[in-house]
């Protein structure tokens, strides 16, 4: 990946408990944002956590972002077999117009 | 509410010809940016355009060309196909003004060159 690294690359879990997924990123941003894709399918928006931002949630989602550290983790609280599909972490480059996609993790959540 | 739509869904080309995706946003979005994503990989991405100016521009072949119309839809055009451009094209729309706004992304074009 042109930006870094998507950690785990896999993860599998059961119906009801939580999955973490963590980013690292090279550059400075101007904020990072995470999307859900599902297999071969189009891209969707999750969430956006701004540079000046540590701490972000929506629903069953809570996103962290560390800049000191240049990381970033997606928690999914109560995972649903739903919630199966490929997660990436992109970031808005400061000085670009552009996203620059971290490798992905692929969830999957066995009911 | 409104997405972004792609036309073509699917595309299959062979080898050397020309292909042509478009890319219309989200209404009163004003930037675009196409992507590439080959089979298993993180989407790459290839230009963007702000007021249909080129505002980025990254891995994007000197056989590819792009534009922005006055209606805001862009134009990805693909030249001398080759194999390896086989992949998913996908479009993305955002509004432009503060910094740290969403890229809404299409459903993609999935070219195949035979």
């Amino acid at each position: 990946s042109q930006q870094g690294e998507e950690d785990p690359q896999a993860l599998s879990i059961q119906e009801g408990e939580n999955a973490t997924m963590n980013c690292s990123y090279k550059t400075s941003i101007n904020n990072l944002q995470w999307y859900r894709q599902n297999s071969g399918r189009g891209l969707v928006h999750l969430i956006l956590i701004r540079s000046n931002e540590r701490e972000k949630h929506s629903g069953r989602l809570r996103v962290t972002l560390d800049t000191s550290k240049k990381s970033s983790s997606l928690l999914i609280t109560a995972s649903r077999a739903a919630d199966t599909a490929s997660y990436f972490c992109a970031t808005d480059v400061l000085y670009g117009n552009k996203l620059v996609f971290g490798a992905g993790t692929i969830l999957r959540v066995k009911s | 509410a409104a997405g972004v739509i792609q036309s073509p869904r699917h595309l299959i080309k062979e080898k050397r010809e020309t292909a042509t995706l478009k890319c219309y946003p989200i209404p009163r979005h004003d930037t675009v940016y196409w992507y590439q994503q080959g089979p298993g990989q993180d989407p790459q991405f290839l230009i963007s355009f702000y007021e249909k100016m080129q505002s980025d521009k990254g891995s994007i072949p000197d056989r590819f060309s792009a534009q922005q119309f006055s209606d805001y839809h862009s134009e990805l055009n693909m030249s001398s196909l080759e194999l390896g451009d086989s992949a998913l094209y996908f479009c993305a729309s955002s509004r432009r003004g503060r910094k740290g706004y969403e890229q809404y992304f299409g459903p993609g074009t999935r070219l195949t060159v035979t």
